[in-house]
């Protein structure tokens, strides 16, 4: 089945580290991704992960994939007020389709 | 560069009202996809295109029909609005298939009273 479970929420002071979970059903998926969404905006590709990679870095974030357990984690180092978002985990496979998450309101504190 | 352009920005209709929300793409991409964005749910495909002239459904097609008669427009049309419908419409555009690519629009806003 088509399956992608994050938490709702996540609070964060600012300068620490966020990290923000998302586990998926299909181990077929092909790649992975993580968008943000700002209020009243559309969404963001923030940094996507092809299925055969454990990790890739990208400045302050840090994407981990462990495709045995389907898990998938988004880690932003040194948050600022202005990742104050909602992130959105999602696969993809061979189709033209996005399965998405429900999505984490990240809140930044500071 | 206006990348995805969708219109109206916020629509409200009367149960049984029949509306089109307009999406729009410059990019010349190939692919375009509409999802709903509802409290808890996260975006849910509604429809999508791989060209011109090609659609299919996607998760929640009931109650809607798109059609792609340009690769540059993929209009969604509600035949007969439900308060069901009310949510955030995105569409989204990309040049290949999955979304390493993919563009968002700004989002539509539906209440259906």
């Amino acid at each position: 089945g088509e399956d992608v479970e994050q938490s709702l929420f996540l609070s964060v002071r600012e300068g620490d580290s966020s990290v923000i979970n998302c586990t998926y059903t299909d181990s077929s998926s092909t790649y992975l991704y993580w968008y943000k969404q700002e209020p009243g905006a559309g969404l963001q590709l923030l940094t996507y992960i092809f299925s055969n990679m454990d990790m890739k870095q990208d400045q302050r974030l840090t994407v981990l994939l462990n495709k045995k357990d389907k898990h998938l984690s988004l880690r932003i180092a040194d948050t600022q007020t202005g990742d104050s978002a909602i992130y959105f985990c999602a696969e993809s496979r061979t189709t033209d389709k996005l399965i998405f998450g429900t999505g984490t309101r990240l809140q930044v504190f500071p | 560069n206006a990348g995805v352009t969708q219109t109206p920005k916020f629509q409200v209709l009367k149960t049984g009202q029949s509306m089109t929300l307009q999406c729009a793409q410059d990019m010349n991409h190939e692919y375009m996809s509409w999802y709903r964005q509802d409290p808890g749910m996260g975006l849910r495909l509604i429809h999508y295109s791989v060209g011109a002239g090609i659609t299919d459904q996607g998760e929640v097609p009931n109650g809607y029909n798109v059609s792609r008669s340009t690769t540059e427009d993929f209009p969604l049309r509600l035949l007969s609005a439900a308060p069901s419908q009310t949510s955030v419409y995105f569409c989204a555009s990309s040049p290949t298939r999955g979304g390493t690519e993919a563009f968002f629009g700004q989002g539509t806003r539906l209440t259906v009273v």
